[in-house]
């Protein structure tokens, strides 16, 4: 079946310090994939995608490539801030069900100051 | 930004009561959703809709129920509620596209159920 494994967290960095976090997935076919943040008292909201292999979604200085040699589509940011604290989940959706995200358990991200 | 509101955010009450968790999206979105996310954060789809008059079950088995009698109302009701029911549920909606085409989710904030 189709499901996505990310590293557990919390992670907990300085300000300034470098950011990955882990996901690997496993799916038939080629599936799409996300990114999506859930920051302190709201719903998620989506951070980035990528469609198709090689693919690289970017956005708030946050990156992640779609590797389909390793399945994998960690999640990185050269210089986090504070205000990154926050929870992130890695998704993928398939071509028959686009709508459909299968979700990751979710990494807590803690950033001090 | 988003236009998808829950109500209540925060609900505590107890146990048989009936209760109904209130989405509302003003994008004009067929495709709304009902998710679970349990206190390990992982987030499982219960309900799902299509449009109007349309509802589904989702991957993880739920005892409540939904509706969809306007577009941009999707209520989720629990008949009895129990402890077990004790948790956060998120509402999403989406815009249709052609088949194969990776569509963005949009949520509200939550409601966070405790059943005492």
């Amino acid at each position: 079946g189709n499901s996505v494994t990310q590293m557990e967290g919390p992670v907990t960095l300085s300000e300034e310090a470098f950011l990955t976090i882990n996901c690997t997935y496993t799916a038939t076919g080629y599936p799409s994939l996300f990114w999506y943040v859930q920051y302190p008292g709201e719903g998620l909201q989506l951070l980035l995608k990528a469609t198709k292999a090689d693919d690289k979604g970017s956005n708030k200085g946050f990156e992640a490539t779609y590797r389909k040699e390793t399945t994998s589509f960690h999640l990185e940011k050269g210089s986090v801030q504070v205000s990154d604290s926050a929870v992130y989940f890695c998704a993928l959706s398939t071509f028959y069900n686009t709508d459909k995200l299968i979700f990751g358990t979710g990494t807590r991200l803690q950033v001090f100051p | 930004e988003a236009d998808i509101y829950q109500t209540p955010r925060y609900l505590v009450i107890g146990t048989g009561k009936k209760i109904t968790l209130e989405c509302s999206q003003t994008m004009g979105h067929d495709k709304m959703y009902w998710y679970q996310q349990d206190p390990g954060m992982e987030l499982h789809l219960i309900h799902y809709s299509y449009g109007v008059n349309s509802t589904e079950k989702g991957d993880l088995s739920s005892e409540s129920t939904v509706s969809r009698i306007r577009t941009e109302h999707f209520p989720l009701t629990l008949e009895s509620a129990r402890p077990s029911h004790t948790s956060q549920y998120l509402c999403a909606s989406s815009e249709s596209l052609e088949r194969g085409r990776s569509e963005k989710l949009f949520f509200g904030s939550g409601t966070q159920l405790s059943v005492l």
